[in-house]
């Protein structure tokens, strides 16, 4: 158990749709990162926040967004969702500049 | 756009037999980091090399890293069924923002190791 959770572990939905995924950070940790695993593409990472402010983007689409609360926990809202979203979204977080502890992650499934 | 090119795709094996995978790119990273993943869970971090040339071990798996910074090696001595899993590599980008600093990780494709008992 990293200590990073993620809610839910599974979210069927129909292209057109949005969703939101929620990670809590392993207490203490201020940040907080998001990637995306799929089978063509690997595991790709998204975004990081910092005590709630952004800090790095990677290839996270414009109908994706991400923000980190006051209580540090994160949410990942993805809308307009199509088939191609389709994929395992993991979170992961760190004190500092040390290691990435990953949650258990999200599994996707757009119909 | 930095990529991280990782081969063999996969890789099955006896138990006992002897392994090595590889990890390059174009381009140097602040460090380099090898990842071990179960299926439904989330990577874990295996260890973090920094140093040019660097090199360290871990009971029976040794981590390489290429004296330019660009590439490196997993090698697994006597392979064992649990080392069963898929093997990640990540070259992490630290750079400054007004902000803070940011990091930023970019995966290879990953090896999927087999090792048969």
């Amino acid at each position: 158990d990293s200590g990073v959770t993620q809610t839910p572990k599974h979210l069927i939905t129909a292209t057109g749709q949005r969703v939101t995924l929620r990670c809590s950070p392993r207490s203490g940790d201020l940040s907080v990162y998001w990637y995306q695993q799929s089978l063509d593409q690997g595991l790709q990472f998204l975004i990081q926040y910092y005590n709630g402010e952004e800090r790095a983007k990677g290839n996270i689409l414009e109908r994706f967004s991400a923000q980190q609360f006051p209580d540090l926990h994160s949410e990942l809202n993805l809308s307009s969702l199509e088939l191609g979203d389709s994929a395992l979204y993991f979170c992961a977080s760190s004190g500092g500049d040390n290691e990435q502890f990953f949650g258990p992650g999200t599994r996707l499934t757009v119909l | 756009t930095q990529l991280l090119e990782q081969s063999p795709q996969f890789l099955s094996i006896q138990e006992g037999e002897n392994l090595t995978v590889y990890c390059n790119s174009s381009s140097v990273f602040s460090s380099l980091q090898w990842y071990r993943q179960e299926p439904g869970e989330g990577p874990v971090l295996l260890v973090t090399v920094v140093t040019g040339g660097e090199v360290k071990k871990l009971k029976r798996l040794t981590f390489q890293f290429g004296d330019a910074r660009k590439d490196s090696s997993l090698h697994i001595t006597a392979a064992q069924p649990g080392d069963t899993g898929l093997y990640l590599c990540a070259g992490e980008l630290r750079y400054q923002r007004e902000s803070g600093s940011a990091r930023q990780l970019t995966f290879g494709s990953g090896t999927q190791l087999t090792v048969l008992p």
